[in-house]
């Protein structure tokens, strides 16, 4: 079985530019998570998926962050513009069943705003 | 929010029975308690859940008191590849942002 898939691993861009980030989670699992770790600091939740809906946007950062689920399989995590605190590790989780059931994680987007 | 605390670091060596204890005094009836490893360059990995008294899986167990506000996480017999960060998480099961990863403990394990 395929774990979450994320693409890129590694982006490097500069300050004001747009970055997206795509996660592909397991095959049907209709939660999906993004969470991000900047320097230094603890993971941190930014929203939650079931299937295409947003179920809980309350950890996104700001309005230069938009995420979408198209359809209910893959998703993606725009950036723009993008800021130097937005340095960090993205991470696609998904799950199963709801909240506080088994997350699968993927390897992260270690994204760098330089 | 359900905060966990958690030693920062451990050490121990190849063989030994491993111990991490964490704390959540305020946690809710309807928390769970999760736990997750995390390598460098990986995402974190589950590895165990438990609501009360003792959960056993073929990686670890898992120890909750009665009271619920704390637990320990047994490794048996380590080796170098349990070296990692683990997490231990209260999982409210109705908002995803209620889940909180804390600072983790990072373990290192000697040969």
């Amino acid at each position: 079985e395929a774990g979450v898939t994320q693409f890129p691993s590694h982006s490097v861009i500069e300050k004001g530019q747009t970055v997206t980030l795509r996660c592909d989670p397991i095959s049907g699992h209709d939660n999906l998570y993004w969470y991000r770790r900047v320097m230094g600091k603890e993971i941190k939740f930014l929203l939650h998926f079931v299937k295409e809906s947003k179920q809980d946007e309350s950890g996104m950062p700001n309005n230069r962050f938009l995420a979408e689920r198209t359809g209910g399989t893959y998703s993606t995590l725009k950036v723009q513009p993008a800021e130097l605190e937005d340095s960090g590790v993205y991470f696609c989780a998904s799950s199963l069943g709801g909240v506080g059931e088994k997350l699968f994680f993927g390897s992260g987007t270690q994204l760098s705003v330089l | 929010l359900a905060k966990t605390t958690q030693p920062i670091s451990m050490d121990s060596y190849e063989g030994q029975e491993v111990n991490i204890t964490c704390s959540h005094n305020n946690i809710a009836t309807n928390d769970y308690i999760t736990w997750y490893q995390q390598f460098p360059s990986q995402g974190p990995r589950f590895i165990i859940q438990g609501y009360k008294t003792k959960v056993t899986n073929e990686v670890a167990s898992l120890f909750i008191p009665a009271d619920r506000k704390s637990s320990t996480l047994s490794l048996p017999r380590v080796s170098l590849s349990d070296t990692a960060v683990y997490y231990c998480l209260v999982a409210l099961y109705s908002s995803a942002s209620k889940i909180i990863f804390g600072s983790g403990t990072r373990l290192s394990i000697r040969p």
